[in-house]
């Protein structure tokens, strides 16, 4: 299967604790994105990466909230302190090299998180 | 600022007619538009997009338009069938940005 994969797809965690979010993109595709689904809500970005590098954070929340996308593995979505709030779907998204024209982005399936 | 939106929450349509999805935009600066489909507890499925220089995009049932200057973009679905039943979501991009923003979807329901 060579499609976009995050892990886990769902996880449960408490009041203050952190929480990991796992993507593995496309084979080759170098551009990672992560979204966030709120209920009843649209996604909404909030980091865009290559490897090594964080390329717009912008939708990334100023505290608790980072992204990082290795020269090998995976990227990982880092949560800190987790609140109720955080309770949502978080999608990851890959895409090919910009010079390749593509600007399709390819959705992985999704970690739902829940915060007790 | 939601510079996407989808006005219609939900749409019912019977097997076999055509189902037609409108999105409207706010930013000029949006050059590049896409559709999802997406089915509950899975992640958005790629539809079809379009450039903004063009103003039609055609991939078997489905079909994108794309008028500029009103900022509107539309898709056609034809014939809708029951496995068209799903969230649709209007996404739009500046090539150079990378992100998308996306509208709050709409639900589509093909009933027999």
């Amino acid at each position: 299967n060579a499609g976009v994969m995050q892990n886990p797809r769902h996880l449960v965690r408490r009041r203050g604790q952190e929480a990991r979010l796992r993507c593995s993109p496309m084979k080759g595709h170098s551009h990672v994105y992560w979204y966030r689904q709120l209920p009843e809500e649209g996604l909404k970005f909030m980091v865009y990466l290559q490897k090594e590098n964080i390329i717009d954070e912008s939708g990334m929340p100023k505290e608790r909230f980072s992204a990082e996308f290795p020269k090998e593995g995976p990227s990982i979505l880092r949560i800190q302190q987790v609140v109720r709030g955080d309770s949502a779907a978080y999608f990851c998204a890959s895409s090919a090299p910009s010079g390749l024209q593509s600007y399709e982005q390819y959705f992985g399936p999704g970690t739902r998180l829940t915060v007790t | 600022d939601q510079q996407v939106k989808q006005n219609s929450p939900s749409l019912s349509v019977q097997e076999g007619r055509i189902s037609i999805l409108n999105c409207d935009y706010t930013n000029s600066m949006f050059d590049y538009f896409l559709w999802y489909k997406k089915y509950p507890a899975e992640g958005p499925t790629f539809l079809i997009s379009i450039s903004s220089i063009k103003d039609k995009n055609e991939d078997g049932r489905f079909t994108v338009f794309l008028n500029k200057s009103a900022k509107h973009l539309s898709l056609h679905i034809v014939p809708s069938q029951p496995g068209d039943s799903a969230v649709y979501f209007c996404a739009a991009s500046g090539a150079s940005w990378g992100k998308l923003q996306f509208g709050a979807g709409t639900q589509v329901v093909v009933t027999p």
